[in-house]
């Protein structure tokens, strides 16, 4: 299986900052197949991107994705009070479809 | 809009057995695959199983092999999850999500809670 490790853990940031969250598989994915999620308290996760670097219907493009082959980035170019969650990447091209372990963005 | 909505969750004992629903609406539910994934408590998202669009095919993680049962009734547009033999290790919120291979649309989830 898969396994993805996402860094870092917490980070701490401030509104109006960029924040760059790190998705790094134990194999390749491929670019077709990376995705991201949002979590909030008490919510089900909301698809952000799929496909490495397409946005889902109706997310903001302070929201982009990138990489490739083992090592996938989600930024957000300048954070918004209701960015602050925990973050899930997820590769759906190899059986079993996998998660990271999560990044949360606290408000510094 | 589309929406799911999960049910059935509560307190079971270990060994207990337990049927979440997952109720849908706003697309064409025969068209998709359908996944139960679980959040165990301040945990990450782990997905416990996947029911082709048809019910054809089914698929379970290793955790829950042989004591979970993914269905399908596509005429009430309604997923179901029988899980049996249940274990502490269970405990967690269950969400169903629609599969477009990525998950684009998630409930708000039903906290099942293992525990004597």
């Amino acid at each position: 299986e898969i396994v993805l490790t996402q860094s870092p853990g917490t980070l701490s940031l401030s509104p109006g900052e960029r924040a760059t969250l790190s998705c790094r598989a134990s194999q390749s994915v491929s670019s077709s197949d990376l995705a991201w999620y949002q979590q909030k308290p008490g919510q089900g996760p909301r698809l952000l991107i799929y496909g490495t670097s397409s946005r889902a219907t109706g997310i903001p493009d302070r929201f982009s994705g990138s990489g490739s082959g083992t090592d996938f980035i989600l930024t957000i170019s300048r954070l918004e009070p209701e960015d602050f969650a925990v973050y899930y990447c997820q590769q759906y091209g190899s059986s079993p479809q996998t998660f990271g372990q999560g990044t949360k963005v606290e408000i510094k | 809009q589309v929406q799911l909505v999960e049910s059935g969750g509560g307190v079971v004992q270990p060994g207990g057995s337990l049927r979440l629903s997952c109720a849908a609406s706003g697309f064409t539910f025969n068209n998709y695959a359908i996944f139960w994934v679980r959040q165990a408590p301040g945990k990450g998202l782990e997905w416990v199983a996947l029911i082709r669009y048809d019910g054809s095919d089914k698929y379970y993680a290793d955790s829950v092999k042989g004591r979970f049962t993914i269905s399908r009734d596509n005429s009430k547009n309604k997923l179901y999850l029988q899980m049996d033999s249940l274990r502490p290790e269970d405990t967690a919120v269950y969400y169903c999500a629609r599969s477009r291979g990525y998950l684009d649309y998630w409930g708000q989830g039903t906290l099942v809670t293992v525990s004597s």
